[in-house]
């Protein structure tokens, strides 16, 4: 079954802390995984592809294959990044199947 | 201004009523969604559509219907039959690449069903 996993609904940290959101997913083919991002009163928005390799606001994300596992990663967390993060798996027939969301809250 | 436009933002329905919501995009996508948001839950595909006149159930397709006349357009009617229709609903677009492109979502339906 396809399916992604967040383990934990809300995450708080203080501003300058490292942050790491967890994120696993189980298909059988080749995954394409992303993360969303939906700050306060936005519309929910990518904030990166692994297929991308790239950093996006200081974030980071490494497929690991034999973990299964796309989690997401920035070195010192800022206020503005408090929102709400969903990670997402693409299967054939463009179809995104997302997690239940983990809830970042930056203290200063 | 180029997007997804969602309508209405808020809809209250009385239980037995079927409520359509709309969704319209400017940006010459193929592919249209409709998920489900409720809390603890995340996002849950109902319908998608990869092309006019073309669609496929999601996950929690029933009690749900759409159409795709126009490629503009993808409207999803809650009927009376879905037991839960209480939740927020988000309509989303983006180009087919085969593996999933980049997913350009509307601003949101809330429903709640009196």
């Amino acid at each position: 079954a396809q399916r992604v996993t967040q383990p934990e609904k809300l995450l708080s940290v203080f501003k300058g802390a490292p942050v790491e959101l967890k994120c696993n997913y189980s298909y059988s083919g080749s995954p394409e995984l992303f993360w969303y991002v939906q700050y306060s009163r936005q519309r929910l928005q990518l904030l990166l592809r692994h297929i991308s390799r790239e950093s996006i606001k200081g974030f980071t994300a490494d497929l690991n294959k034999g973990e299964t596992s796309f989690h997401l990663k920035k070195p010192f967390a800022q206020e503005e990044d408090s929102a709400m993060y969903y990670c997402a798996l693409s299967t054939s027939a463009d179809k995104l199947i997302f997690g239940t969301g983990t809830r970042l809250q930056v203290f200063p | 201004d180029g997007g997804i436009t969602q309508s209405p933002k808020y809809l209250f329905r009385k239980e037995g009523q079927n409520v359509t919501l709309s969704c319209e995009q400017n940006l010459n996508h193929d592919a249209m969604y409709w998920y489900r948001q409720d809390p603890g839950q995340g996002l849950r595909l109902i319908y998608y559509s990869q092309i006019v006149n073309d669609f496929q159930k999601g996950d929690i397709a029933e009690g749900y219907s759409v159409s795709r006349e126009k490629k503009e357009s993808f409207p999803l009617t809650v009927t009376s039959a879905q037991k839960n229709p209480t939740a927020f609903y988000l309509c989303a677009s983006s180009i087919p690449s085969g593996m999933g492109g980049e997913l350009f979502f509307g601003e949101g339906s809330r429903l709640t069903v009196l």
